[in-house]
Order: C-alpha cells, then sequence, then structure tokens
C-alpha cells in the first residue's frame, strides 16, 4: 500500500453527465497527478498540480480539469462526459524537490464506466 | 515528445524460467526510468528506478534493469520467476523539468507464469 487513497472505487454516468474524483496523496508528498488507463493500454497523463496550481497537463480537452487543495489533496473533474471516457483514472502522488519529482505512488484508482 | 515502447504484449512461461521484458524509449535529454508492475487486481507499484549512476539498478522482489543510454533502451530481468510474478509490467520516463515531471508509459506487458 502506497497511502495513496482515491473515491469512489467505481462510478457509473451517463453520456452528457458530470463527475468528480477525488485522491488524497500521501503523507510528506506535495504534488498530485492525474492518469487516465483505458482497457489494455498504459496510462496516460491528464495533468499535474503542484501548490494548487497546474504544473503540466496532457492531450486531454479542457472539460477535464481539477484542483488541489492546501492539504495537497486532489480533484478531477469531467463535464460532458463520452463513451470514451470510460477508463480507470488513477491518481499518483510524488515529493517535489527544488523543482524536480521524482518516483510517483499510485493509488487503486476509480474505475468510471460511462453509459 | 516522449515515447515509450514495449516490445511484447504477452509473455507465457514456467515457474522457474527467466524473463527480460523489453523496453525502448525517445527523447533527447536525460530521462529518469522506471519500471512498475500492476498485480490482478491491486494498484500500480515501483518496481525500480533509474536516476543517474550505475546502469544495472536492481528493484523488489529479485527484478533488475538495465540502462543502456546508446540503444535508449531499459529492459527489464530476473533470471527465475515464480507464479506470483504473473502481472502486468510498464515501463514508463520521466524527462525531468523541461517536461514536465510527467510519466510517459508504454503499453505495458502481460506476463503469466504457468506452476
Amino acid at each position: 500500500e502506497t497511502g495513496v487513497t482515491q473515491s469512489p472505487t467505481h462510478l457509473i454516468k451517463t453520456r452528457g453527465q458530470q463527475v468528480t474524483l477525488r485522491c488524497s496523496s500521501q503523507s510528506g508528498h506535495n504534488t498530485v497527478s492525474w492518469y487516465q488507463q483505458a482497457l489494455g493500454q498504459g496510462p496516460q497523463f491528464i495533468f499535474q498540480y503542484y501548490r494548487e496550481e497546474e504544473n503540466g497537463r496532457g492531450n486531454f480537452p479542457p472539460r477535464f480539469s481539477g484542483l488541489q487543495f492546501p492539504n495537497y489533496s486532489s480533484e478531477l473533474n469531467v463535464n460532458a462526459l463520452e463513451l470514451d471516457d470510460s477508463a480507470l483514472y488513477l491518481c499518483a502522488s510524488s515529493l517535489d524537490r527544488g523543482g524536480l519529482s521524482y518516483e510517483q505512488y499510485f493509488g487503486p484508482g476509480t474505475r468510471l464506466t460511462v453509459t | 515528445a516522449q515515447s515509450v515502447s514495449q516490445h511484447n504484449h504477452h509473455v507465457i512461461l514456467s515457474e522457474a524460467a527467466s524473463l527480460e521484458l523489453g523496453c525502448n524509449y525517445s527523447y533527447g535529454g536525460t530521462v529518469n526510468l522506471f519500471w512498475y508492475v500492476q498485480y490482478p487486481g491491486q494498484h500500480l507499484q515501483l518496481l525500480l528506478k533509474y536516476f543517474s549512476g550505475d546502469p544495472l539498478v536492481k528493484g523488489i522482489k529479485g527484478f533488475e534493469a538495465e540502462f543502456i543510454k546508446s540503444k535508449f533502451s531499459f529492459n527489464l530481468r530476473k533470471p527465475s520467476v515464480q507464479w506470483s510474478d504473473t502481472a502486468e509490467y510498464f515501463c514508463a520516463v520521466t524527462g525531468g523539468v523541461a517536461a514536465g515531471n510527467k510519466l510517459t508509459f508504454g503499453g505495458g506487458t502481460r506476463v503469466l507464469v504457468k506452476p
């Protein structure tokens, strides 16, 4: 276990709806990254948050947005859900030291199904 | 842009056989390299990492990996596998501050160890 927790574990939503996923980072970590893992594929980087600001973004549309809170926990919001958004959403926390963050520790993920 | 290629999608082998999983990356700058493992029903776990120094890196559970800079490779090895090594293995790379410290993953290799 890494100490990174995510909620909920599973979620079923309808196309067009909005969803919020939550992540609590490991104690002592200040950076949270979000990844999308489609079935049979490797995780794809969505974005990273450091000191409550977005610090890098992957190739995902603006309807994917996030927040980081003062306690370093984070939320991932997805608006206007599409069928292709069905995936495992992974949160990873790490410690950023002097502008470089090293190993990332992953939570168990939230399985999102869009029908 | 960074990319990671894992040559084998599926590997089936018997207990006590040796395992080698290939990983190649494309990125021109300094890289940090990782292997993660995802056991059935469990979250992604860090197996080993390379930042600098000795290119032969030893990780947990008897795994090791060798960084060959001239070949842009970071292959994972284990001399003798066990049934419990059945899992999906992911190679990943970060390119440091310039690349936003995001992890770029390969597509993964599913390893099945037959008892």
